[in-house]
């Protein structure tokens, strides 16, 4: 079965430091990506997603994220996090014709001021 | 634009007991999602609607959950009977038509815990 994989579970960085999670999913054919932030006591809400065009894609708030296809990669960066980006973070993929989202497991962020 | 709206956010039962859950999508989407999300875990989809037809319940459990879409705008999702393994939040998301491409809107979900 196709898989999405976040490799960090909890990351706990400085306001000012930089970011960068990192999401491999397994399947080879064509994909579309998405990443997915979770703030204490909201909704899952879009931050970014790819499907085509540049592989360079720039969210909300200052985030953006790199398709690699030869790496399965779409990691998600932003240069210097702030303490309301405290937050989880989801990777989820959908394949060609279908919608459903697979998702990984998320990775918890806490920004410390 | 009013977002997904799911009630109740909040449910205790005891295993054995049934329970209710409600979802109206955003207007206009024609397309509806029910998750299960276990603590620890990203959600995983349970059922899509594309109007009032179903499009995917290959990860439903029949023999206890089930949900409809009269309409084809809101939509119920039941357990019937509760296990304790159910214990989750279920999140109710919707699209404008399905496509792969899309993005999905996500309501609050309803946070079960079976006792």
């Amino acid at each position: 079965a196709q898989s999405v994989s976040q490799h960090n579970h909890h990351v706990i960085l400085s306001e000012a430091a930089s970011l960068e999670l990192g999401c491999n999913y397994s399947y080879g054919g064509t994909v579309n990506l998405f990443w997915y932030v979770q703030y204490p006591g909201q909704h899952l809400q879009l931050l970014l997603k790819y499907f085509s065009g540049d592989p360079l894609v720039k969210g909300i708030k200052g985030f953006e994220a790199e398709f690699i296809k030869s790496k399965f990669s779409f990691n998600l960066r932003k240069p210097s996090v702030q303490w309301s980006d405290t937050a989880e973070y989801f990777c989820a993929v959908t394949y060609s014709g279908y919608s459903t989202l697979t998702f990984g497991k998320g990775t918890m962020l806490l920004v410390s001021p | 634009e009013a977002g997904v709206a799911q009630s109740p956010r909040y449910k205790i039962i005891e295993k054995r007991q049934s329970v209710a859950f409600w979802c109206n999508p955003i207007s206009g989407h024609a397309t509806l999602y029910w998750y299960q999300q276990i603590l620890g875990q990203g959600p995983k989809l349970l059922i899509q609607f594309q109007n009032n037809g179903v499009v995917d319940d290959s990860q439903l459990p029949k023999d206890r959950f089930s949900a409809e879409r009269l309409k084809g705008v809101d939509s119920t999702l039941k357990i019937q009977p509760a296990k304790l393994e159910d214990s989750a939040v279920y999140l109710c998301a919707s699209s404008s038509a399905g496509l792969s491409t899309d993005t999905q809107y996500f309501g609050p979900g309803t946070r079960l815990t079976v006792l």
